[in-house]
């Protein structure tokens, strides 16, 4: 069956750092991939998308790289700042469906 | 303009009661999906429309669960004799179309809880 599987462990990092969180995904064959930011409460909110046949997208401070040979993706937050602390959600669709499957998410932690 | 809304914002029943959970999505959007989220866990696919038709259902845990939509608006999601694992966030989403390149926006959530 198809698995998405983000690090289940917080990520602590320190104001200033770079954050990368990993997604890997297994028996799906994904056309796009998005993240998602939730914060507590909240109901998750866009971030970006990438397309099968991109390698890497950027937008501010953030980069997303896409590796369908590894069912792979990594989302890097430069500069983290303790604002960006969430939880972030990595979610695959296919191109005939608006359906997206969720990975758990990876809670981001960033001290001053 | 008004972001997708979704009430009651929390919701307290008892085993076996019926609950009706209620969707607003943004205007003009087409689509619009129905997700479940548990303690740490993910978000769950339970159903989504397109209109008011709803081509995929395949996330409906059982046949205790049912959505409809009127008017390409409103969506209700009932769960009938509810269960304790029933116990969840549900999330409602809109978006402009239904394809998954669609930017899905998302309400604040349907907290229920079944003592």
């Amino acid at each position: 069956s198809q698995k998405i599987e983000q690090n289940s462990e917080a990520l602590n990092i320190q104001e200033g750092k770079t954050a990368t969180l990993t997604c890997n995904y297994t028996n799906y064959s994904p056309a796009y991939l998005q993240w998602y930011r939730q914060d507590p409460g909240r109901g998750p909110v866009f971030l970006l998308l990438i397309r099968e046949n991109e390698k890497e997208k950027r937008k501010e401070r953030l980069k997303v790289t896409f590796d369908t040979t590894l069912k792979q993706s990594l989302f890097h937050i430069t500069a983290s700042q303790p604002a960006d602390s969430a939880t972030y959600l990595c979610a695959l669709g296919s191109s005939n469906t608006g359906k997206l499957i969720f990975g758990q998410g990876t809670t981001l932690q960033v001290k001053p | 303009g008004a972001g997708v809304s979704q009430s009651p914002s929390n919701k307290v029943t008892e085993k076996g009661k019926d609950v009706e959970l209620r969707c607003d999505p943004i205007s003009g959007h087409t689509a619009l999906y129905w997700y479940r989220q548990s303690l740490g866990q993910g978000l769950e696919f339970l159903i989504y429309f397109q209109g008011n038709s709803a081509p995929d259902k395949s996330g409906l845990p059982s046949d205790r669960f049912s959505a409809e939509r009127t008017g390409g608006s409103v969506s209700t999601l009932t769960i009938q004799r509810t269960q304790q694992e029933d116990s969840a966030v549900y999330l409602c989403a809109s978006s402009l179309a239904w394809g998954s390149t669609d930017t899905q926006y998302f309400g604040p959530g349907t907290r229920l809880t079944v003592l």
